[in-house]
């Protein structure tokens, strides 16, 4: 029973698309990220919802939309893609009684932009 | 922000005892010490957390000395498997300022 699931775990798409890549815990927690690793494997915060709230919006360009229907799903939308967006996504997830550094992560997401 | 110094990789043996050192000399008093464990393709995963002295689990065991400027990780007969690579954070888990920064970690190699 997977505690964060992510889809799809491939993406491959052109320049110029926009694509959406789907989080969802089910572990009954508050707080959901998006992280990005890069070629370099540097894993670094992109966003953070806590109960759909907004919390953690770090320097990303306004192409990355992030959306929470509700509180154990977190979706990632992202217009307009460019080469540099390759990358390995992955959502996290927490619950608030033990912080943000006690994280569950899914599988991520490797997208490729050609 | 306190920021951290790990390795950049370290090798060691199946059945040795491998100790990770992560230097954090301007930890806050309510920062915690938190280490992450990456395999490849795979999220990285939650292994301890602690706040000072020692602490262990069913995975590991975190040193933490009296000035808390540093931290151990230390894993009891390593295997193939623990063959990864290991992040420590620190930071203060009740603080909405706080910034969640995984450095570049430390590549554990582990040779049979």
């Amino acid at each position: 029973d997977t505690a964060v699931s992510q889809t799809p775990k491939y993406l491959v798409t052109q320049m110029g698309n926009d694509k959406s890549i789907k989080c969802e815990q089910n572990l009954g927690h508050d707080t959901m990220y998006w992280y990005k690793q890069d070629s370099k494997k540097f894993l670094k915060i992109m966003f953070s919802y806590n109960n759909k709230e907004l919390i953690i919006n770090e320097t990303v360009p306004n192409r990355f939309s992030p959306k929470s229907p509700d509180k154990a799903h977190l979706n990632l939308h992202i217009n307009s893609l460019e080469l540099g967006d390759s990358a390995v996504y992955f959502c996290a997830s927490s619950q608030q009684h033990t912080g943000p550094y006690e994280q569950y992560f899914g599988p991520g997401t490797r997208l490729t932009v050609t | 922000l306190a920021k951290t110094t790990q390795p950049i990789s370290m090798d060691s043996y199946e059945g040795q005892e491998v100790n990770i050192t992560c230097s954090h000399n301007n930890i806050a008093t309510n920062d915690y010490i938190t280490w992450y464990q990456q395999f490849p393709s795979q999220g990285p995963r939650f292994i301890i957390q602690g706040y000072k002295t020692k602490v262990t689990n069913e995975v590991a065991s975190l040193f933490i000395p009296a000035d808390r400027k540093s931290s151990t990780l230390s894993l009891p007969r390593v295997s193939l498997s623990d063959t990864a690579v290991y992040y420590c954070l620190v930071g203060d888990p009740w603080s909405s300022a706080s910034k969640i920064i995984f450095g570049s970690g430390t590549r554990l190699s582990i040779r049979p």
